[in-house]
């Protein structure tokens, strides 16, 4: 019963390093999420992707991309990192699929990334 | 647009003290709410969820909020703080028609002995 998983759970770049986050969940989720966190500021929204095919930016979206390769997987890709991505990524993955269902988020156990 | 507000980034209570952390909202549309839970190092659990079925709600480990629409407030409450609880708590809404979830700063809970 893995729920979500994330991988790496730690990475170290270099300014300028590209590199791809990737998320799978086995709870036959439709949505999915990335999100970031740093200190004082709670967890603040990348991109999600409310179904397979879809993706929307966030509140904080410059500088990333991501992929919704199947219902399962969901990737977050920094294709220059800068030292201002320094932060631990979050994925999550909800049954939300439908206007009025109230469901929680699942939260997978972080990526702990320092770009320096 | 959704917000939430936690007042207090960091509450100290003495073991076996009543806990509360605050949680106020924003939301154009009735709201869901949540309050998650995160250890060090660790991802974030789900504690309790408000789903418009009754406006006092209880979570695990001992945790219940209330619902108060006229205060646009969702506290989290326990009469009895355990060392345990040390952790950083989450208030997070979510609109009927949403489909983002939208966090608080967080409150880190410390118990002392």
């Amino acid at each position: 019963n893995a729920g979500v998983t994330q991988t790496p759970k730690f990475q170290v770049l270099k300014t300028g390093q590209s590199m791809t986050l990737q998320c799978a969940q086995d709870m036959n989720h439709n949505s999915m999420y990335w999100y970031r966190q740093d200190p004082g500021m709670g967890l603040r929204l990348i991109y999600y992707s409310a179904s397979e095919g879809t993706t929307d930016k966030g509140e904080v979206p410059n500088g990333y991309n991501v992929s919704r390769l199947n219902k399962r997987e969901f990737s977050l890709r920094l294709e220059s990192a800068a030292p201002s991505q320094t932060s631990v990524y979050f994925c999550a993955s909800s049954a939300l699929g439908f206007v009025g269902v109230n469901t929680e988020a699942f939260f997978g156990q972080g990526t702990r990334l320092t770009v320096v | 647009a959704q917000s939430v507000t936690q007042l207090g980034s960091h509450v100290s209570v003495s073991e076996g003290a009543l806990v509360l952390l605050r949680c106020n909202y924003s939301s154009s549309v009735p709201p869901y709410l949540f309050w998650y839970v995160q250890y060090p190092n660790q991802g974030l659990q789900l504690l309790l969820k408000y789903t418009s079925a009754a406006t006092l709600v209880k979570g695990i480990n001992g945790f219940e909020a209330e619902f108060k629409k006229s205060e646009t407030s969702f506290h989290l409450t326990k009469p009895s703080a355990h060392m345990s609880d040390a952790a950083e708590y989450f208030c997070a809404v979510r609109s009927t028609y949403g489909q983002n979830f939208v966090f608080g700063p967080g409150t880190r809970l410390s118990v002392l002995p």
